[in-house]
């Protein structure tokens, strides 16, 4: 079936690092790709998209390049500010399901 | 444009009491998911309905849980005879329609069972 697999948090940077974390996944035929962002005590967002292979999905400074040939959609900002403290997620939903796989999280620290 | 609704945010329930948890979705939408996040975990789907209808349950556990979205009102999410593995947030999302539509995320309902 349909899988995401994130790195594990808790990631901690400090403001202004650059910023990776790395999602591949598994699935059959062309998944949309997702990173989705949760604030605490909050619900998901949306932060961007890709929905075919080579697109650039980008938001907020954050950006994630949908590799099919490494399966992987890396989420990266180049320099990263203590509102961005978060736990991300990765996510598919396969082209003929509705539903969204979620990998497990990260969690990410930004210290000023 | 008020987004996806969910009632309580927080919900306290004794074992062996019953949890009804509330989801409206976002003007003009149909599709209604529901979803639960385990302490530490990602999100695991639980099921899909649409007006009237069951899509897709194939995450609901087998017992205990059900789930409706009538004709006029919220979404229900029931969990019966609650134990303490049911703490958890549970995510309501809705959408336009199947396919290509971006699922919107209400803020979740927290459930505790003491």
């Amino acid at each position: 079936g349909n899988s995401v697999t994130q790195m594990e948090g808790p990631v901690t940077l400090s403001e202004e690092a650059f910023l990776t974390i790395n999602c591949t996944y598994t699935a059959t035929g062309y998944p949309s790709l997702f990173w989705y962002v949760q604030y605490p005590g909050e619900g998901l967002q949306l932060l961007l998209k890709a929905t075919k292979a080579d697109d650039k999905g980008s938001n907020k400074g954050f950006e994630a390049t949908y590799r099919k040939e490494t399966t992987s959609f890396h989420l990266e900002k180049g320099s990263v500010q203590v509102s961005d403290s978060a736990v991300y997620f990765c996510a598919l939903e396969g082209n003929r399901d509705d539903k969204i796989i979620f990998g497990k999280g990260t969690r990410l620290h930004i210290l000023p | 444009n008020a987004g996806v609704m969910q009632n309580p945010r927080h919900l306290v329930r004794r074992r062996g009491q019953e949890a009804r948890l509330r989801c409206s979705p976002m003007k003009g939408h149909s599709h209604v998911y529901w979803y639960r996040q385990l302490p530490e975990e990602g999100l695991k789907f639980m099921v899909y309905l649409q007006k009237e209808n069951i899509i897709d349950e194939s995450g609901m556990p087998k017992e205990r849980f059900s789930a409706e979205f009538p004709k006029e009102g919220p979404s229900i999410l029931r969990i019966q005879q609650v134990v303490r593995g049911d703490s958890a947030a549970y995510f309501c999302a809705s959408s336009l329609g199947r396919g290509n539509q971006p699922q919107h995320f209400g803020d979740g309902t927290r459930l505790s069972i003491l």
